[in-house]
């Protein structure tokens, strides 16, 4: 099993909506967690970090669930420019980032 | 630019070859890290310096693969003998070292090999 798991996608979605991404993890230790997003080819930018409560940056809301071990990310009112592979990321312990597969989106106008 | 670099940003091999990659972190930055990211998936972890320090590898990082900081600055990635299975995009990333569980790394834009 993956460290860390999530739906490959791809999504296609239409300008404007709303779309939903979640992944999960296997390791109960880890602490820290985020949602970087990865433009074609071009190197992974951190988008935010996730924390427990829950945190919102503009359209982009993060959530945590630590006992499902568990973590979503929601995109309002979509932008062309939200295109992109969205990766969950662990801290995996000694500062190495353990990231899944990515999530690829691409919105349609 | 004051990002982190890489050099060279495309490489093309053949198989048996050695090849070597360097990284110039940000400045200030005392952490290094090195993934590799083959297609469809995402980066993962091959090894990270903290100075000059090697302070841990993947097992990914077969005796073929060696990465160096001499001198807490920049950082050199080797692959001898070279293999199709190589063929990957190799990302360096690096962060400040400070009390927090966690420091942001910033990644640079990566060396595509492709190993023939």
């Amino acid at each position: 099993r993956k460290e860390v798991e999530q739906d490959p996608g791809p999504f296609n979605v239409p300008e404007g909506a709303t779309v939903a991404f979640n992944c999960t993890y296997s390791n109960s230790a880890s602490q820290s967690f985020f949602w970087y997003r990865q433009d074609c080819r071009k190197e992974p930018k951190l988008l935010m970090s996730v924390y427990s409560s829950g945190n919102e940056d503009g359209r982009f809301t993060a959530q945590l669930n630590r006992a499902s071990q568990y973590i979503s990310l929601l995109i309002r009112d979509s932008k062309l420019s939200d295109s992109a592979t969205y990766l969950c990321v662990v801290n995996g312990g000694a500062q190495k980032l353990v990231f899944g597969q990515g999530t690829r989106l691409t919105i349609n106008p | 630019d004051t990002g982190v670099s890489q050099d060279p940003r495309h490489k093309i091999t053949k198989r048996g070859q050695n090849v070597t990659f360097r990284c110039d972190p940000i400045s200030e930055h005392n952490r290094l890290y090195w993934y590799r990211q083959t297609l469809g998936q995402g980066p993962e972890f091959l090894t990270y310096f903290q100075n000059e320090a090697q302070l841990e590898k993947s097992r990914l990082l077969s005796d073929r693969f060696s990465a160096e900081r001499p001198k807490g600055s920049f950082s050199t990635l080797e692959i001898q003998r070279t293999e199709q299975g190589d063929s990957a995009m190799y990302l360096c990333a690096s962060s400040v070292s400070s009390g927090s569980i966690y420091n942001e790394q910033f990644f640079g834009p990566g060396t595509r090999l492709t190993v023939l």
